[in-house]
């Protein structure tokens, strides 16, 4: 169990730009959940998955924002035409999703995006 | 509409004394309650959590209270610990694990 995995820890940008980032959920966890934070405030629920299912999207989520699971494994999550207000981190996290509905999230260390 | 508020933005505390963290929740809903701390630059960490079953959820120094009917939990640390000085996320849970957050308080713990 190496944990949740995010690549890149960083990403600058300038606006107008794609960008994409990647999280590895812990091995043989059904459901992956991006969050996204912005300073001062709690983590906010973009969406989720369960296997490569997309089965909620926050409105946060606007048509420019597409998050993939293919094969039910690791996810990336893609932002077109990236604007300032953008800016802020990105979490990952992963559950079991075996039927236990109380389940606590493991989160990786985020994506830290700053677009210019 | 915020579901999970944490009020107090910051709590300082003297090494070795009881930090109290509270948290208060409007969504009936949900039945499953959830302490993160955080450092920065890094993901949330999971603490301690408690069902809507139970009033109180021990594990060594930490110790989650939930008042239902109040829409209220909180959770004490004792004794802290200078290590403790992080940023203290309440989130709940209802119908599937998506957790909704507060906004933190950031604890200090003086030496």
């Amino acid at each position: 169990d190496t944990g949740v995995s995010q690549d890149p820890r960083h990403k600058i940008t300038k606006r107008g730009q794609n960008v994409t980032f990647r999280c590895d959920p812990i091995s043989e966890h059904n459901r992956l959940y991006w969050y996204r934070q912005t300073l001062g405030q709690g983590p906010e629920f973009l969406t989720y998955f369960q296997n490569e299912a997309q089965l909620e999207k926050s409105r946060l989520l606007s048509d420019r924002f597409s998050a993939e699971r293919p094969k039910g494994s690791f996810s990336t999550l893609e932002i077109q035409r990236t604007e300032q207000g953008d800016s802020a981190m990105y979490l990952c996290a992963s559950s079991s999703g075996y039927g236990n509905l109380n389940e606590k999230l493991f989160f990786g260390s985020g994506t830290q995006l700053s677009v210019l | 509409d915020q579901q999970v508020k944490q009020n107090s933005p910051s709590l300082s505390v003297q090494e070795g004394r009881i930090s109290i963290l509270n948290c208060d929740y409007t969504n009936s809903m949900f039945d499953y309650f959830l302490w993160y701390k955080k450092y920065p630059a890094e993901g949330p960490t999971f603490l301690i959590s408690i069902s809507s079953i139970k009033d109180k959820n021990e594990d060594g120094r930490f110790t989650v209270f939930l008042n239902k009917s109040a829409k209220h939990l909180s959770l004490h640390i004792v004794p802290s610990q200078p290590g403790d000085s992080a940023v203290y996320f309440c989130a709940a849970s209802g119908a599937n694990s998506k957790l909704t957050f507060g906004k933190g308080i950031t604890l200090s713990v003086r030496p």
